[in-house]
């Protein structure tokens, strides 16, 4: 069955340092892989997805992600975080031709420190 | 509208009651599902229309829940019976289409069951 991991419940950075969200994945083919982000009050905003081709994928507000097959990763970084980065952060999973019937992790929020 | 709109976007029943979720998609979105954000499951994936298909109903944790769109446009999830564990954050996303079309998300009906 497919599965999503995303082993830090809770990271908090420093505004201007570097962050990676870890995600870990489990599905049998080729999946289809996803960053959302949730805002406080706020609808779920996609970040960037992976379908295939280029392994190191940009999204929106300076994130990116690497697909790692070897190691089932998804792994979510920006260098230099924001005040406004502050938010949750969903890895999400779904089967070739099924790209919106995602499967979630359990989610990563993040706190940013002045 | 410019997003996904829901309505109402908290509802507080009392457990046993029918309660009915209202999903407003993106004009000209084809693609509609239905998601269910609760504090220990983290978030599911419950229904899901495509055109005129029928729906993928495989989400859907018990007989109690039930969903219908109507034109192809407004989506209707209803809760019969309702419990306590049926109290979560009631997600709606539409997308132009099923597989590859990124989702946009609505900003939720917060349903508590008393």
């Amino acid at each position: 069955a497919q599965s999503v991991t995303q082993p830090d419940i809770h990271i908090t950075v420093s505004e201007g340092a570097s962050l990676e969200l870890r995600c870990n994945y489990s599905y049998g083919a080729t999946p289809y892989l996803f960053w959302y982000v949730q805002s406080p009050g706020q609808g779920l905003q996609l970040l960037l997805k992976y379908f295939s081709g280029d392994t190191l994928v940009q999204g929106i507000k300076g994130f990116e992600a690497e697909f790692k097959r070897s190691q089932s990763s998804f792994n979510l970084r920006k260098p230099s975080v924001h005040w406004s980065d502050a938010a949750e952060y969903f890895c999400a999973v779904a089967a070739y031709n099924q790209g919106g019937k995602l499967i979630f992790g359990q989610g990563t929020e993040l706190s940013v420190k002045p | 509208g410019a997003g996904v709109s829901q309505s109402p976007s908290n509802k507080v029943t009392e457990k046993g009651k029918d309660v009915e979720l209202r999903c407003d998609p993106i004009s000209g979105h084809t693609a509609l599902y239905w998601y269910r954000q609760s504090l220990g499951q983290g978030l599911e994936f419950l229904i899901y229309f495509q055109g005129n298909s029928a729906p993928d109903k495989s989400g859907l944790p018990s007989d109690r829940f039930s969903a219908e769109r109507t034109g192809g446009s407004v989506s209707t999830l209803t809760i019969q019976r309702t419990q306590q564990e049926d109290s979560a954050v009631y997600l709606c996303a539409s997308s132009l289409a099923g597989s590859e079309e990124k989702l946009f998300f609505g900003s939720g009906t917060q349903l508590s069951v008393l």
